[in-house]
């Protein structure tokens, strides 16, 4: 398996346009994360869903935030309008609740963000 | 909700051991795993262990967990300096796929 997929690696835009990020979890996995990584705050977890369900969004700091997940192969973390406090390494993760003692979050590579 | 405390950063020369330890407040935490990040990459699973167990092995790697102290550690044997990067602790709740973590122990490796 190819592993947890994000597109773009990089990001670069101005304040107040809109940035989309992709996630391509590890076929066959259930649940599917995004973390937002900074210095300052450490790994934040945003939202996570369960069988393309969002559970907990408790993470997305406020309603320029937004996440979906339209199929089990998919899923998107759009930031509108962005603002240069988004600048941040964006990361996806997946995992299975079939593997019995693990479900391991697997991480994607990442999205480094920034906003100028 | 779930803290955890870990070392910011930790140095040692090439061949020692190295050990990087974590704290957690919750105590129904089931699996307690350790990632790693290099510069660049994303968070690379290292090791877990169960909360029913004391201790795991696994190559270089020992785990130590301490369930009544609530304290985690990794021990590294042999560090070479490909173990440079940040080393992070997550525990897992109960009932929950959610993990906390650590703000990361850099650990830098002294040819």
């Amino acid at each position: 398996d190819a592993g947890v997929i994000q597109s773009p690696r990089h990001e670069v835009t101005e304040m107040g346009q809109e940035v989309t990020l992709r996630c391509k979890p590890i076929s066959g996995h259930d649940y599917l994360f995004w973390y937002r990584q900074t210095m300052m705050r450490g790994l934040e977890l945003l939202i996570y869903f369960n069988n393309n369900v969002p559970i907990d969004d408790s993470g997305m700091p406020e309603d320029r935030f937004s996440a979906k997940m339209p199929n089990a192969s998919f899923s998107t973390l759009k930031i509108q309008p962005s603002e240069p406090r988004d600048s941040a390494v964006y990361f996806c993760a997946s995992s299975s609740t079939t593997t019995p003692q693990e479900d391991t979050q697997y991480f994607g590579p990442g999205t480094r963000l920034t906003v100028l | 909700g779930e803290d955890v405390e870990q070392s910011l950063f930790l140095s040692v020369r090439e061949g020692d051991s190295s050990v990087i330890n974590c704290t957690y407040t919750d105590s129904s935490s089931t699996y307690l795993y350790w990632y790693k990040q290099e510069p660049g990459a994303g968070l690379q699973l290292l090791t877990y262990i169960f909360s029913n167990m004391d201790m795991k092995q696994d190559q270089r790697l020992t785990v130590l967990l301490n369930k009544k102290d609530k304290h985690l550690s990794l021990r590294i044997a042999d560090t070479q300096t490909g173990d440079s990067a940040i080393y992070f602790c997550a525990p897992r709740g109960a009932g929950s796929y959610q993990l906390t973590f650590g703000k990361g122990t850099k650990l830098s490796v002294i040819p």
